[in-house]
């Protein structure tokens, strides 16, 4: 059973617009959840992160929101350039080291 | 990019032998891990390490064993190899628990044929 989900295998944006990814999680333990962006052939790369304390961070295009009631977070992008397509991950922290990643949201933003 | 290098990078092997993939970093972290990619599955954990000779299982880590004799290596071995085992694995280093983010190395590609 997937403690982390995410729930739409792909989605296609227009260049410029907004990219919102979204990640559910069922154990209420964990403690930071993290985004890492993949391209193919080339290894994960962390993208941004927040505490299970907070509800939101933004570093440039990329915010995180979390929403702990819902058990819910959601990565946007703004605007959305070509080169952000990749596939996402959502991932999340518990017991101290132990790093959960959700199946992944393949995003293509088209020119 | 966190110093971390996988070998092989690609390697296809017969069911029933035994493949051993190498991860080593340059980053003196205490924690690695050895995570595989599937289609549907995202990137699940198989074994990771909290210092040398500290490991602890993961996910899935039935058909895997680990070994971490030194800081900087962490082998993952696949005793006998299975169509199954087929994926793409990759190492991932972590500083400590005041750091939380984990770097991955760029993958190891195994076919089981």
């Amino acid at each position: 059973d997937q403690q982390v989900k995410q729930n739409s295998p792909s989605l296609s944006v227009q260049e410029g617009r907004i990219s919102i990814l979204n990640c559910d999680y069922t154990n209420s333990m964990f403690d930071y959840f993290l985004w890492y962006k993949k391209y193919p052939a080339e290894g994960p790369t962390f993208l941004i992160s927040i505490s299970s304390i907070k509800d939101k961070n933004e570093d440039g295009r990329f915010t995180v929101f979390l929403n702990k009631s819902a058990k819910h977070l959601s990565l946007h992008i703004v605007p959305s350039q070509p080169g952000d397509s990749a596939v996402y991950f959502c991932a999340a922290r518990v017991n101290g080291q132990n790093f959960v990643f959700g199946p992944g949201t393949r995003l293509s933003v088209l020119p | 990019d966190a110093g971390i290098t996988q070998s092989p990078r690609h390697k296809v092997t017969e069911t029933g032998t035994p493949v051993t993939l190498r991860c080593h970093q340059t980053e003196n972290h205490r924690y690695m891990y050895w995570y595989r990619q599937d289609p549907g599955h995202g990137l699940r954990l198989i074994h990771y390490s909290y210092g040398v000779k500290d490991t602890d299982k993961g996910e899935v880590s039935d058909g895997y064993s680990v070994s971490r004799s030194k800081t900087e290596d962490f082998l993952l071995t696949l005793e006998s190899a299975t169509s199954s085992q087929t994926s793409v694995y990759f190492c991932a280093i972590s500083e400590s628990t005041a750091r939380n983010t984990i770097y991955f190395g760029e993958g190891s590609w195994l076919t089981v044929v």
